[in-house]
């Protein structure tokens, strides 16, 4: 069965360096999505993409985060400048296109979990 | 804005028994998309359950259904003849039917433990 793939699992980094978290989203998906849980809390939406571009991001997606979609298969979130408030697990997903009104089924990745010191 | 809480950080169940979680929500939408997803351990978010706010009828998927009671905004979680498997963390979600993307907002979350 396809499933959504995230690369690391676990990454430990130095607070102010450059994260890159990937995602292999499923193949003939059109929407992708970030969402972050930090330890004990929420699971937050971050950003979704959809054509090449953002289709909504949260007041969380600031200026430090991007994502891309550089070769049609991967979908990653970079972190330029990392802070401790940004440790946290990170879900990947995607959805295909909604038909005649019915959501699509969003489908999780296992989660990169970012630890910064 | 939307917000969903789940009242109940952890439960336990024998198995083979029915266990209940519970999730209310708020939003000013009148149509709008509720799920159940279940999170095992060290595995990725499954979509166990989902139900269409226009839909007076309750979702079942098999030992799983749904109370839904549109006008207390509530929206449980109902899995009868619990199963070892079923251990996992519950989320309930919230997503808006208007608008391009697919933005869930969720839950907490609700630890769930099935006793042998």
């Amino acid at each position: 069965e396809p499933e959504v793939t995230q690369t690391p699992s676990h990454q430990v980094t130095q607070m102010g360096q450059e994260v890159i978290l990937r995602c292999v989203p499923i193949s003939n998906h059109l929407y992708f999505y970030w969402y972050r849980q930090i330890l004990g809390q929420k699971v937050e939406f971050l950003v979704s993409f959809y054509n090449n571009e953002i289709s909504e991001k949260s007041e969380i997606f600031d200026d430090q985060f991007s994502v891309e979609r550089p070769d049609g298969s991967n979908f990653t979130l970079k972190i330029r400048s990392t802070k401790l408030e940004d440790s946290a697990m990170y879900f990947c997903a995607s959805s295909m296109a909604r038909d005649r009104g019915q959501t699509g089924e969003l489908f999780f990745g296992e989660g990169s979990r970012l630890t910064v010191l | 804005a939307q917000t969903v809480t789940q009242s109940q950080p952890e439960m336990s169940v024998q198995e083979a028994e029915t266990v209940t979680l519970s999730c209310t929500y708020d939003t000013s939408e009148n149509n709008y998309y509720l799920f159940w997803y279940k999170q095992p351990p060290s595995r990725q978010m499954i979509l166990v359950i989902r139900q269409e706010a226009y839909k007076q009828q309750n979702a079942t998927e098999n030992r799983f259904s749904v109370n839904f009671q549109k006008a207390a905004k509530s929206f449980s979680l109902k899995i009868s003849d619990s199963q070892l498997g079923d251990t996992a963390m519950y989320f309930c979600a919230f997503m808006k039917t208007q608008g391009g993307s697919e933005k869930l907002v969720f839950g907490k979350g609700t630890k769930l433990t099935v006793n042998p």
